[in-house]
């Protein structure tokens, strides 16, 4: 089965509020990253966060080992918030892919 | 911000024909990494290079891919025979050493018809 379950697949927000995305994972980790993915395709990364949390602005990354999960928090959403938000739990050196990706949580923003 | 190169953005190809795609690791980075993301988001990891050399690839890309890292040159990833399933975003990403994040590319988007 897929090592890393990512919910919810959607999530539409007024402006304003605030976001909540998880991540639950079956294997053991070397870190969670989490993505941000343009429409356009590029990702770009929000936070590589092994264990405990971590801030960036209005983002918030929690990792928590113990229970196999990490979750990404977005406060006082923004239209230009919108877009797909992909979690990728990182095996390690003896991974050979070393990323297993969830299948992204869509979120949509609106004024 | 990442500076993983990738070109071209877009390719179109005809089955049966070959598609190859580039990408420019960020300076120093010698770990480097392919990976396919299909429309329903889906990642497959396609293979990996360190120094030049590949470490792991899958069994399609043994099979049907092309693929080098060489050194003072563009790494590059090349379908030798397109087929319509192999329509996806190509995603390039390369990485200081094995324990660091990887910084990935825009992408290649490969539309095989």
């Amino acid at each position: 089965g897929q090592q890393v379950q990512q919910s919810p697949a959607s999530l539409v927000l007024q402006e304003g509020e605030n976001a909540e995305l998880q991540c639950n994972f079956s294997t053991s980790l070397n870190s969670m990253q989490w993505f941000y993915q343009r429409p356009g395709g590029s990702l770009v990364s929000l936070f590589y966060n092994p264990s405990g949390t971590k801030h960036s602005g209005r983002l918030t990354s929690t990792t928590v080992i113990k229970e196999r999960r990490s979750s990404l928090h977005i406060s006082s959403s923004q239209t230009t918030d919108s877009g797909t938000y992909l979690c990728a739990l990182d095996g390690g050196q003896g991974t050979g892919s070393k990323l297993s990706f969830g299948k992204g949580a869509k979120l949509t923003v609106s004024p | 911000n990442s500076k993983v190169i990738q070109t071209p953005r877009y390719l179109v190809k005809g089955q049966g024909q070959k598609a190859k795609m580039r990408c420019i690791p960020e300076k120093g980075h010698p770990v480097v990494f392919w990976y396919q993301q299909n429309k329903n988001n889906e990642f497959k990891f396609l293979i990996n290079f360190q120094n030049q050399e590949v470490l792991q690839q899958i069994d399609m890309t043994e099979k049907r891919f092309s693929a080098e890292c060489p050194s003072n040159s563009p790494c590059s990833l090349e379908i030798q025979s397109s087929e319509a399933g192999d329509s996806a975003l190509y995603l390039c990403a390369s990485s200081l050493n094995w324990a660091e994040t990887l910084y990935f590319g825009s992408g290649t988007r490969l539309t095989v018809l």
